[in-house]
């Protein structure tokens, strides 16, 4: 049961464009959210995060929305650069449960930012 | 670099064999969390420790195991090895037992990549 989906595998953009990644969710108890963004050979890495009392949380250049009647998120990058180009993956947790760490991650989706 | 080390960075078996995967985490973290990464599952969370006690648990098989030591580094025990068991299995570890963003940021390590054949 994917509890967290990441519905596009792959997406690419052009340097400079805006970048939209998409993750749905199922389990109503989660309430904290995060993406994170991995390199081949490297471990994923913390980008941005946001807790369900929020609809939007803005870091540089990536902003994260929230939608919690549908149960869905978004990750926006802009403007997007070749280093951007990488694995995102979204995750979540039920933060006020017992499994405080506990994340529950998508599929990914590889971004290809083309110059 | 996250600051977590996991060793080995690359280890292939046998089916039906046992192998132990190392992590030490970032210098100060008292939490320490295994995920399996393998093709069609995806980052699957295991396990969790929290200064030596187990605090959370996944979808672990009842052939692994896993324990955090006094000095907090960490060891996953994979036992009779089958060849689905062929992933990647990252440690990460925090400050606290909680989640990201409530101060208490994850750090991922690079990795283990398991083969099994």
């Amino acid at each position: 049961d994917q509890q967290v989906k990441q519905n596009s595998p792959s997406l690419s953009v052009q340097e400079g464009r805006i970048s939209i990644l998409n993750c749905d969710y199922t389990n109503s108890m989660f309430d904290y959210f995060l993406w994170y963004k991995k390199y081949p050979a490297e471990g994923p890495t913390f980008l941005i995060s946001i807790s369900s009392i929020k609809d939007k949380n803005e870091d540089g250049r990536f902003t994260v929305f929230l939608n919690k009647s549908a149960k869905h998120l978004s990750l926006h990058i802009v403007p997007s650069q070749p280093g951007d180009s990488a694995v995102y993956f979204c995750a979540a947790s039920n933060a006020g449960g017992t499994s405080y760490g506990k994340l529950t991650f998508g599929q990914g989706t590889i971004l290809t930012v083309h110059p | 670099d996250s600051g977590v080390t996991q060793t080995p960075k690359h280890l292939i078996t046998a089916t039906g064999q046992r192998v132990t995967l190392r992590c030490s985490p970032r210098s100060g973290d008292l939490s320490v969390y295994w995920y399996q990464q393998s093709l069609d599952q995806g980052l699957q969370f295991l396990i969790q420790y929290y200064n030596g006690e187990e605090r959370a648990k996944g979808n672990i098989l009842e052939r692994f195991s896993a324990q955090q030591f006094p000095d907090l580094h960490s060891e996953l025990n994979l036992s009779s090895l089958e060849l689905g068991d062929s992933a990647l299995y990252f440690c990460a570890s925090s400050a606290r037992p909680g989640v990201t963003g409530y101060g208490n940021t994850i750090y991922f390590g690079e990795g283990s990549w398991l083969t099994v054949v």
